[in-house]
């Protein structure tokens, strides 16, 4: 079935540290691929979104770009910030209708100051 | 700009009590979800309905039960609560018009629940 794999964490960096998130999926499709984050005490909340390959989502100086002949869609960030401090999901969607997301089980990021 | 809205937000129960766990939203959206969140193992789809009046299971529906009252309300019934579900459950909403845009999810801020 389909499917989403991240890196395990936790993931400990200084403040200004490059990030980068590796995650892979398998699926049987072309699907449409998400990174969300989950902030302390908070749902979930959309971060980017790539739809076909080669496509570069950004939000917030994170960036991942759809790589099919790798079947990834790795996060990267150049320089971290404290407030970058929360989980994220990797997840794939395939077109077209109401297919739920597939999550991948998620990365905690902690930056120190 | 309320969004979704989960009630309660913590709960402990017993083995073998029954409880609700509601979720509304107020954005118009056809789509809404049930997951519970584990350590180690992410987010886990329990029920979902695409739409008002369907309903269907996901990767771990045993032990639940759902209802889609009407658009802006879906329910998740634990009718003899086990020490295996306790959690944190997240409501979420999608709008649904096939432009592939239904599949920004909105989520509730999420239920603990023990089960003793």
């Amino acid at each position: 079935g389909d499917s989403v794999t991240q890196m395990e964490g936790p993931v400990t960096l200084s403040e200004e540290a490059c990030l980068t998130i590796n995650c892979t999926y398998t699926a049987t499709g072309y699907p449409s691929l998400f990174w969300y984050v989950q902030y302390p005490g908070e749902g979930l909340q959309l971060l980017l979104k790539a739809t076909k390959a080669d496509d570069k989502g950004s939000n917030k100086g994170f960036e991942a770009t759809y790589r099919k002949e790798t079947t990834s869609f790795h996060l990267e960030k150049g320089s971290v910030q404290v407030s970058d401090s929360a989980v994220y999901f990797c997840a794939l969607s395939l077109l077209p209708g109401n297919t739920p997301l597939v999550f991948g089980k998620g990365t905690r990021l902690s930056v120190i100051a | 700009n309320a969004g979704v809205t989960q009630t309660p937000k913590f709960q402990v129960l017993k083995t073998g009590q029954s409880m609700t766990l509601q979720c509304a939203q107020d954005m118009n959206h056809n789509s809404m979800y049930w997951y519970r969140q584990d350590p180690g193992m992410g987010l886990r789809l329990i029920y979902y309905s695409a739409s008002e009046g369907t309903t269907d299971k996901g990767e771990v529906p045993n032990g639940y039960n759902v209802s889609r009252l009407n658009k802006r309300e879906f329910s998740l019934r634990l009718e003899s609560a086990a020490p295996s579900q306790t959690s944190v459950y997240f409501c979420a909403s999608s709008s649904s018009a096939g432009t592939g845009e239904n599949e920004k999810l909105f989520f509730g801020s999420g239920t603990q629940l023990s089960v003793l």
